[in-house]
């Protein structure tokens, strides 16, 4: 079964210092990932998502995160944080479920930005 | 365009009573979700329907009941409320089996608290 696992409940960085938020995954077959954001009292919402194509995925509000098989990751960045950014972010990986798809989320990553 | 609407936003129980979650989504998806978040464990799936008239148990099914009588509408009905099932409620649809190409689009959640 495949699942996901987000290194650090909780990140704290600078105004203008590079984010890095950590997701591994483990799969038997490739797998599809994805990035959604949370904001406070809000649902989530999908920053970006592999799917076998490019292994550097661009998604929305400037960040990014790179498919590593050898490394079993999907960590997301962003160059230079903004205030903004704060919010909930949770990796998710797409399995088999019973016959269907389903989404497993990794236990999700709060982003602090100090200004 | 509404999107994902869930209602309603906040809701106290205690324990014992029944109440109905509703979640309706207006871009035609045949496939609806009803997720739980609870701190540190990410979302897990309680049940998911992959059209109107066929619903079925995700992870954690026990307590809740779904019925899928229209594309539009996925209703998530507690039937005596638990202190357990305290926990802030995501519906989610998609236009197939999320993953890959099939994005899972969510609701701004509702806040259970059960005492």
């Amino acid at each position: 079964a495949q699942s996901v696992t987000q290194l650090g409940s909780h990140v704290s960085v600078s105004e203008g210092a590079l984010v890095l938020l950590r997701c591994n995954y483990s799969s038997s077959v490739p797998p599809y990932l994805f990035w959604y954001v949370q904001y406070p009292n809000q649902g989530l919402q999908l920053l970006l998502k592999y799917t076998s194509a490019a292994t550097l995925v661009k998604g929305i509000n400037g960040f990014e995160a790179e498919f590593k098989k050898s490394e079993t990751s999907f960590h997301l960045t962003k160059p230079s944080a903004h205030m903004s950014d704060a919010a909930e972010y949770f990796c998710a990986v797409s399995q088999s479920f019973q016959g269907a798809q389903k989404l497993v989320f990794g236990q999700g990553t709060r982003l602090t930005i100090n200004p | 365009n509404a999107g994902v609407t869930q209602t309603p936003k906040f809701q106290v129980l205690k324990t014992g009573q029944s109440m109905t979650l509703q979640c309706a989504q207006d871009m035609n998806h045949e496939y609806m979700s009803w997720y739980r978040q609870d701190p540190g464990m990410g979302l897990r799936l309680i049940h998911y329907s992959v059209g109107a008239g066929i619903t079925d148990q995700g992870e954690v099914p026990n307590g809740y009941n779904v019925s899928r009588s229209t594309t539009e509408d996925f209703p998530l009905r507690l039937l005596s409320a638990a202190p357990s099932q305290t926990s802030v409620y995501f519906c989610a649809s998609s236009y197939g089996r999320p993953g890959g190409k099939n994005i899972q689009y969510f609701g701004a959640g509702t806040r259970l608290s059960v005492l």
